[in-house]
């Protein structure tokens, strides 16, 4: 199985700001990553699909880039509702895990 | 509106069993692969099982094999997990997710709000 480790473990950070979170396969996973936000109390909504590709609805601050087994989260300038945990899954192989995940902190 | 509703979930006893529902809503349920992912209490997201459009194809993570089941019956745009030998490690908030497509798609794109599992004595 394809293991998926995100760093760093929390992020603190100022509104205005620029978040970039790591996203690390164990084997190469080729564009095959999607990124996921949950904020408390609530399902995860997908953010990115095939590393790069905004979902349905989700503002241009929000970026994906990489391939292979490195692969970035990027948040232009953070907004205060996006202060939240991001979870990064492969898509690539059965089973299709997720990474540990990231929160973003209010500093 | 596109909806996933869970249901079933409760309070059991260790080694006992439970069935989870999700109704979909919305969209053709017949074109999607259906997943069920869950999350323990303060903890990350775990992929558990996953059912292509018309149930060709069925996969389970090593932790829920043999013990969980997953199926699905279109004509009642539904998905379900059959549970059993639960154990306290199983207790969590269980998500019922769409694939943006059929079999390994690109992502899940719709999901329930989550039904609790608590297993416990």
């Amino acid at each position: 199985e394809i293991v998926l480790t995100q760093s760093p473990g929390t992020l603190s950070l100022s509104p205005g700001e620029r978040a970039t979170l790591s996203c690390r396969a164990s084997q190469s996973v080729r564009s095959y990553l999607a990124w996921y936000q949950q904020k408390p109390g609530q399902a995860p909504r997908l953010l990115i699909h095939d590393a790069s590709t905004r979902a349905t609805g989700i503002p241009a601050r929000f970026s994906g880039s990489g391939s292979g087994t490195d692969f970035t989260l990027t948040i232009s300038s953070l907004e205060p509702e996006d202060f939240a945990v991001y979870y990064c899954q492969q898509r690539s192989v059965w089973p299709p895990l997720f990474g540990g995940g990231t929160k973003v902190e209010i500093k | 509106e596109v909806q996933l509703v869970e249901s079933g979930g409760g309070l059991v006893k260790p080694g006992g069993s439970l069935r989870l529902s999700c109704a979909a809503s919305g969209f053709t349920f017949s074109d999607y692969s259906m997943n069920w992912v869950r999350q323990a209490p303060g903890k990350g997201l775990e992929w558990l099982s996953s059912i292509s459009s018309r149930n060709l194809n069925i996969h389970y993570a090593d932790s829920v094999k043999g013990r969980f089941t997953i199926s699905r019956d279109n004509a009642k745009n539904s998905v379900y997990l059959q549970m059993s030998s639960l154990r306290a490690e199983d207790t969590a908030i269980y998500y019922c997710a769409r694939d943006t497509g059929d079999y390994l798609s690109n992502g899940m794109d719709v999901w329930g709000q989550g039904t609790t599992v608590t297993v416990s004595s």
